[in-house]
């Protein structure tokens, strides 16, 4: 059973270029979130997801960011006009259910240039 | 605003000795979880304390929870260079029916012979 799966797993961008990070959930599981950690700090929550509805976005800038979870295929953080500060590392979790444990894929790394 | 506070931030140890994690928030939750982080690497579930009182242990760690005092604990017995990583407490508030964490900011273990 594959587990959490992130990609691409290190993504470098131009200032002012968009960014697509994608996130498939484990087999089963329908609920996913997005977290960010920056150097040095503990990972922030973003945004809670289940298939194609948006349950939480208090975590998530009220710019530039956006976030999705298809009926089909995996979901998406997109983060449009990036900027140094967006550099970062940006993990999703996924549960069977919303109050379950998360479990967490290996990351995006971020690198704003 | 749920605040989560761990301690020490940084932790340089002999192999052989004991040490204790502390992690302290501000508000009544009876779910917190263990994680462990290799730098460049994903987040991995050591431990899920699910009540007051609960302790579970794994090899040389033991983390426990007193949801009345609003803390945990991650004893270290017998320090090998292997547990050298950063250890994030997270709490999980759980309020609107779905699981939303709260992370520390970590610990970083430097275990030396």
């Amino acid at each position: 059973n594959a587990g959490v799966m992130q990609n691409p797993r290190h993504l470098v961008r131009r200032r002012g270029q968009e960014a697509r990070l994608r996130c498939s959930p484990m087999k089963g599981h329908s609920h996913v979130y997005w977290y960010r950690q920056l150097p040095e700090e503990g990972l922030k929550f973003m945004v809670y997801l289940q298939k194609e509805n948006i349950i939480d976005e208090s975590g998530m800038p009220k710019e530039r960011f956006s976030a999705e979870f298809p009926k089909e295929g995996p979901s998406i953080l997109r983060i449009q006009q990036v900027v140094r500060g967006d550099s970062a590392a940006y993990f999703c979790a996924s549960s069977p259910m919303g109050y379950n444990e998360q479990f967490f894929g290996p990351g995006t790394r971020l690198t704003v240039l | 605003e749920l605040k989560v506070e761990q301690n020490p931030l940084f932790l340089s140890m002999q192999e052989g000795k004991n040490y204790t994690i502390y992690c302290n928030y501000s508000t009544t939750s009876d779910r917190l979880y263990w994680y462990r982080q290799d730098p460049g690497k994903s987040l991995e579930s050591l431990f899920v304390l699910l009540s007051n009182g609960a302790v579970k242990q794994e090899g040389r760690l033991m983390a426990s929870l007193d949801t009345k005092a609003r803390l945990s604990t991650l004893h270290i017995t017998a320090a090998v260079h292997d547990l050298s990583a950063t250890y994030f407490c997270a709490v999980d508030v759980g309020n609107s029916g779905y699981s939303t964490l709260t992370f520390g900011k970590g610990t970083m273990l430097l275990v030396s012979p």
